[in-house]
């Protein structure tokens, strides 16, 4: 695999309360991303980053905000969440398009 | 975005046959195609790709092949076996996409392949 981490791999909280999820990459790409994967959704895009501090918004990104400050993370945050934000998150990586993934976060919204 | 369709949702087979899954796409720019698998619990990881210059490409029992003018490309799985069984996504980079990098998913197909 990769050298791609996220954390934390678990994580259960209230509606209302921030979460942020950190991707760390140690293969030096350029482009990182942020999908959710829901059952019947496949892979669906919340953000990605083509840069340090260039992010821009993909197909579901309301609810969400994303900061790139160093080439290796890449968080994203949850301001208030919601419990249809209950999902699976994973990050990946690339460069000349292949993408490859990071071990993904549970995340739970009670 | 782009429209990406895949076919089946689910396939069963016999250990030993073949399985073939399909995506179809509405944007004749796009250039790359690839394929991951999924294992149950586990991350997606890509498996083969193609690019728009050739019309198939193969890796042992897995295959794909590209047609540009349909708008098409499937993934091929020969002598299937039960660790062959996951989910198969399909990808394509989506409308205007001028860097390369982003991908459309379609929304998977899932394999079984019964001993």
């Amino acid at each position: 695999d990769a050298g791609i981490t996220q954390s934390p791999r678990h994580k259960v909280t209230e509606t209302g309360t921030p979460v942020t999820l950190r991707c760390h990459q140690t293969e030096n790409h350029r482009y990182m991303y942020w999908y959710r994967q829901d059952p019947g959704h496949g892979l669906r895009l919340i953000h990605y980053s083509y840069g340090v501090k260039d992010t821009d918004k993909g197909e579901v990104s309301d609810g969400y905000s994303v900061s790139r400050s160093k080439t290796e993370d890449f968080l994203l945050t949850l301001e208030s969440a919601t419990s249809s934000q209950t999902s699976v998150y994973f990050c990946a990586i690339s460069e000349l398009g292949e993408q490859y993934f990071g071990p993904g976060t549970r995340l739970t919204v009670t | 975005g782009e429209n990406v369709e895949q076919h089946p949702s689910t396939l069963s087979v016999q250990e030993g046959d073949s399985a073939v899954i399909k995506c179809t796409y509405s944007d004749s720019a796009s250039n790359y195609f690839p394929w991951y698998k999924q294992e149950l619990g586990k991350r997606p990881q890509l498996i083969i790709d193609i690019r728009s210059n050739v019309g198939e490409k193969k890796d042992q029992r897995i295959a794909v092949t590209l047609n540009k003018t349909a708008k098409h490309f499937s993934l091929h799985i020969t002598e299937t076996q039960p660790e062959d069984s996951a989910v198969y996504f399909c990808a394509v980079p989506p409308l205007r996409e001028t860097s390369g990098s982003r991908l459309t998913f379609g929304e998977g197909t899932q394999l079984t392949v019964n001993p």
